[in-house]
């Protein structure tokens, strides 16, 4: 199976800071189509994860631009920057280019 | 608007069996694939496998083959968990998704197995 390591496990921040989260795998996320699908999702508290971005850098309707994804290969890498109290909770990166699809073990992002 | 609603909370004793739906609504049920996510309590996402809605092939992720049963009533546009023989490691919340990227989570079904 693909492992994805995720990091940092905690990430305090101050609102209106910045934060990056980093999902790497242990083999490369390219399919054999050409595209890559890792996806990033927020789970706010007692709420089902909600998706952020799709296929590493694609923004999900009504997501706001202060998310971005970047990365390619097996290294990847969620943004947010101007955080606000809305954007706290477990972040998981995901990927299903290869089967099993596999989620890294999460990130809470908290108030500093 | 595009949802998936899920039923509701269940408590099962160790040996029973569970079925668990997920209903979708604003969109072609056939024309997107399900998705089954586990979360045990205070634990991370773990993917149970998915089936295809249009010829309702189910694929199980290792963990999930001989206990864990995907189905379909395409006709209600609802796809559903079955899980027999529950054991106490299955006490999670259950999510149905839709399609690769998931997209779209139902509310998560609380499955408690105790004795």
């Amino acid at each position: 199976d693909v492992v994805m390591t995720q990091t940092p496990v905690s990430l305090p921040v101050s609102l209106g800071g910045q934060a990056s989260i980093s999902c790497r795998s242990s083999q490369s996320l390219v399919h054999s189509n050409g595209n890559t699908y890792l996806h990033w999702y927020l789970q706010k508290p007692g709420q089902s994860p909600q998706l952020l971005i799709y296929r590493v850098s694609n923004r999900f309707s009504g997501v706001p631009d202060r998310f971005s994804g970047s990365g390619s290969g097996t290294d990847f890498t969620l943004k947010i920057s101007r955080v606000e109290p809305e954007d706290l909770g477990d972040y998981y990166c995901l990927q299903s280019t290869h089967f099993p699809d596999t989620f890294g073990a999460g990130t809470k992002l908290e108030l500093k | 608007q595009i949802q998936l609603v899920q039923s509701g909370p269940e408590l099962k004793k160790p040996g029973e069996s569970v079925k668990i739906s997920c209903k979708a609504s604003g969109y072609t049920f056939t024309d997107y694939a399900m998705h089954w996510v586990k979360q045990a309590p205070g634990k991370g996402l773990k993917w149970m496998g998915w089936i295809n809605t249009y010829t309702g092939k189910p694929t199980y992720a290792d963990d999930f083959k001989g206990r864990f049963v995907f189905s379909l009533e395409a006709s209600a546009s609802t796809a559903n968990l079955q899980i027999s023989n529950l054991k106490n490691e299955d006490t999670a919340t259950y999510f149905c998704a839709r399609t690769r990227n998931f997209d779209y989570w139902g509310q998560g079904v609380m499955v408690t197995v105790s004795s």
